[in-house]
């Protein structure tokens, strides 16, 4: 069974600053997708990124990019030049081809401080 | 374009009393699924769909029941409602190909009394 799992569950950060969100993984399947979702208090979920397991380039949209290490089964998130709009719950997914199942980690809460 | 649309957004019931949550998308996604978000555990899934006619468990299927007679139709059942369901439920759809992102239903926050 595939988990995810999201150890920090709350972090805060200064506006402006830099914040790296973390995520580790387990699956046994080799076809698999990784996402960031963002859940600010109006409870809807935002895509706000995503990664192809088969590629090794880190994406990257804007002020946020991922640090994906394939071997260590991490996909962390950065997000640079924080702003206030960027606080939210965020969470970690996985999205396995085989089973077309998504798992999500158990949320992380950011609180960006001006 | 509305995208998901989850009916009703607000609702209470009563032990024993049942159900159907109301999804639909009109985006001609054949994936859709329902997942329920409680505090401090996520998103965990219930039931999803790969298209019309095709429905499969979830993480935590017991209690709720679901059919696609349609692409556009999800809907969610509680057949008979239990305290444990309360929880803010979403639904959502995707494109085919795993690297299509999940489109989500606002929610619909659900308490049993």
């Amino acid at each position: 069974a595939q988990t995810v799992t999201q150890s920090q569950p709350e972090m805060s950060v200064q506006e402006a600053e830099t914040v790296t969100l973390s995520c580790t993984y387990d699956t046994s399947e080799s076809d698999y997708y990784l996402f960031w979702y963002k859940q600010p208090p109006s409870r809807q979920m935002i895509l706000v990124i995503r990664q192809e397991a088969y590629k090794q380039q880190n994406a990257t949209e804007n002020r946020f990019s991922v640090n994906f290490q394939k071997a260590a089964k991490s996909f962390s998130l950065k997000i640079s030049d924080s702003q206030l709009g960027d606080a939210a719950m965020y969470f970690c997914a996985l999205f396995q081809g085989g089973s077309e199942k998504l798992v999500f980690g158990k949320g992380m809460k950011l609180t960006v401080n001006p | 374009n509305a995208g998901v649309t989850q009916t009703p957004k607000f609702q209470v019931l009563k032990t024993g009393q049942s159900m159907t949550l109301q999804c639909a998308q009109d985006m001609n996604h054949e994936y859709m699924s329902w997942y329920r978000q409680d505090p401090g555990m996520g998103l965990r899934l219930i039931h999803y769909s790969v298209g019309a006619g095709i429905t499969d468990q979830g993480e935590v299927p017991n209690g709720y029941n679901v059919s696609r007679s349609t692409t556009e139709d999800f809907p969610l059942r509680l057949l008979s409602a239990a305290p444990s369901q309360t929880s803010v439920y979403f639904c959502a759809s995707k494109a085919q190909g795993g690297f299509q992102p999940q489109h989500f239903g606002d929610g619909t926050r659900l308490s049993i009394l």
